[in-house]
């Protein structure tokens, strides 16, 4: 599966916009690229997926660069709920149907 | 409710007994998934069906670990002669398609522990 990279933890106060990078050098021309959050003691929450264009949707941004090696998660205005581990994951036909977590980035929330 | 509903939320047993955990999918949806989840680490795939077959069981750790989904709804997680390392998370998601891009939704997990 292709790999991405992403800081392991990241910090921003409340009402302020958050931008969660993410480095995805080695992605195929079919991988979309998700991200998924998990809020403590729950499980993976969708939260938004893109191939190719920025995407936008009621709970975030994404901005996917040009050469489609990195991606960034944008929070417009993060909220204490906010807080959780933030995840960036390839899927496309070398990852078959089956999505791949890595460490993803623990954002904290300051009031 | 309309999500993914796991049971049991917790399931304390001793080591060398067999466990079963149970996962009711989002009507309709023919994709379903179990993953592992260790303290501090994000989930680990363990297999995946689609309809009533396994369609791929890479992830399963040893033949102690089994799944079935009989009528392409309900799957079963069973666990033979429990070891204190499978004690984790056990995440079941779900998803109306096959491949990408779709959405997995998640249940809340069962959470084994293996004295």
């Amino acid at each position: 599966d292709a790999k991405t990279t992403q800081p392991n933890s990241m910090e921003s106060n409340e009402e302020e916009p958050v931008h969660l990078p993410c480095n995805h050098s080695t992605i195929s021309g079919t991988d979309y690229i998700h991200w998924y959050r998990q809020l403590p003691s729950q499980g993976p929450e969708y939260v938004i997926h893109g191939l190719t264009s920025n995407v936008n949707n009621r709970m975030a941004s994404l901005a996917i660069a040009e050469d489609r090696k990195s991606s960034t998660l944008i929070l417009h205005r993060a909220t204490l709920r906010d807080a959780a581990v933030y995840y960036c994951i390839l899927r496309g036909e070398t990852s078959g149907s089956r999505l791949t977590f890595g460490e993803g980035t623990q954002l904290t929330v300051n009031p | 409710g309309a999500g993914v509903s796991q049971t049991p939320s917790n399931k304390v047993t001793e080591k060398g007994k067999y466990v079963e955990l149970r996962c009711d999918p989002i009507s309709g949806h023919t994709a379903l998934y179990w993953y592992r989840q260790s303290l501090g680490q994000g989930p680990e795939f363990l297999i995946y069906f689609q309809g009533t077959g396994a369609a791929d069981d890479s992830g399963l750790p040893n033949d102690r670990f089994f799944a079935v989904r009989p009528e392409g709804s309900v799957s079963t997680l069973k666990i033979q002669r429990t070891e204190r390392g499978d004690s984790a998370v056990y995440l079941c998601a779900s998803s109306l398609n096959f491949g990408a891009p779709g959405e997995l939704f998640f249940g809340e997990g069962s959470r084994l522990t293996v004295l």
